[in-house]
């Protein structure tokens, strides 16, 4: 069973940037795409951006001056950066797995970790 | 972008009821749509894609519909497990879009 697990600072002060990663275990990382997904306080669920295992990315245009996702797949783990961060970046931040039959579907998520951007 | 709405936000409904939640988008996506249910704590399960693909292991209590614009995931007969927020999501463009959410609660 894949599983995944994001981990990273639960705090961050304004215009700091944002770091987390996400291990993956009982599968590999190749061959995926791996997104980041967040979920702020009384908001909808927002894409941020996905990498494939062999490193092309894609990010929402609403983030991507401030996004990086990158993969190491000897650790088989995901990281995200959101530089410049503010409080409405404060969110659960959750890693997903691509399903391979349909690009953009999520078919393994993680618990999500908290990040609340505060000085 | 893709909007996404979904209808109702919040369901009351009893263990084996039938219950329909609804998915509109802002404009058509053929069928590229998924269905996630999250329950509380817990990390969202795939349900459905391409609208009505049923995600392998997902109970077939599970159905999904629609295309274009309209799409309806559709409970047979609930059961315990399923009180929980139900998604919609496109990913016919960049950036997919999730719609707000639909809460099924114990009646």
């Amino acid at each position: 069973q894949v599983q995944l697990q994001e981990s990273g600072p639960g705090l961050v002060k304004p215009s700091e940037t944002l770091s987390l990663t996400c291990v993956v275990s009982g599968g590999s990382v190749s061959g995926y795409y791996w997104s980041w997904i967040r979920q702020s306080p009384g908001k909808e669920l927002e894409w941020i951006g996905y990498i494939y295992s062999r490193g092309s990315t894609s990010y929402n245009p609403s983030l991507k001056s401030r996004v990086t996702v990158s993969i190491d797949t000897s650790k088989n783990q995901v990281s995200l950066k959101l530089s410049s961060a503010t409080a409405a970046d404060t969110a659960v931040y959750s890693c997903a797995r691509g399903n391979p039959s349909a690009l953009g579907v999520f078919d393994y998520w993680g618990q999500g970790a908290l990040v609340t951007v505060s000085s | 972008v893709i909007w996404v709405t979904q209808s109702p936000s919040l369901l009351s409904a009893s263990a084996g009821d039938r219950v329909t939640i609804s998915c509109r988008m802002s404009q058509g996506i053929s069928t590229y749509l998924a269905w996630y249910r999250q329950k509380p704590g817990k990390a969202p399960d795939l349900l459905i894609y391409t609208a009505s693909t049923l995600q392998s292991g997902v109970p077939s209590r599970f159905s999904g519909s629609g295309s274009g614009t309209d799409f309806t995931l559709t409970i047979s007969s609930l059961q315990s497990e399923d009180f929980a927020t139900y998604y919609c999501q496109q990913y016919y463009n960049f950036p997919w879009t999730f719609g707000p959410g639909t809460k099924v609660e114990i009646k």
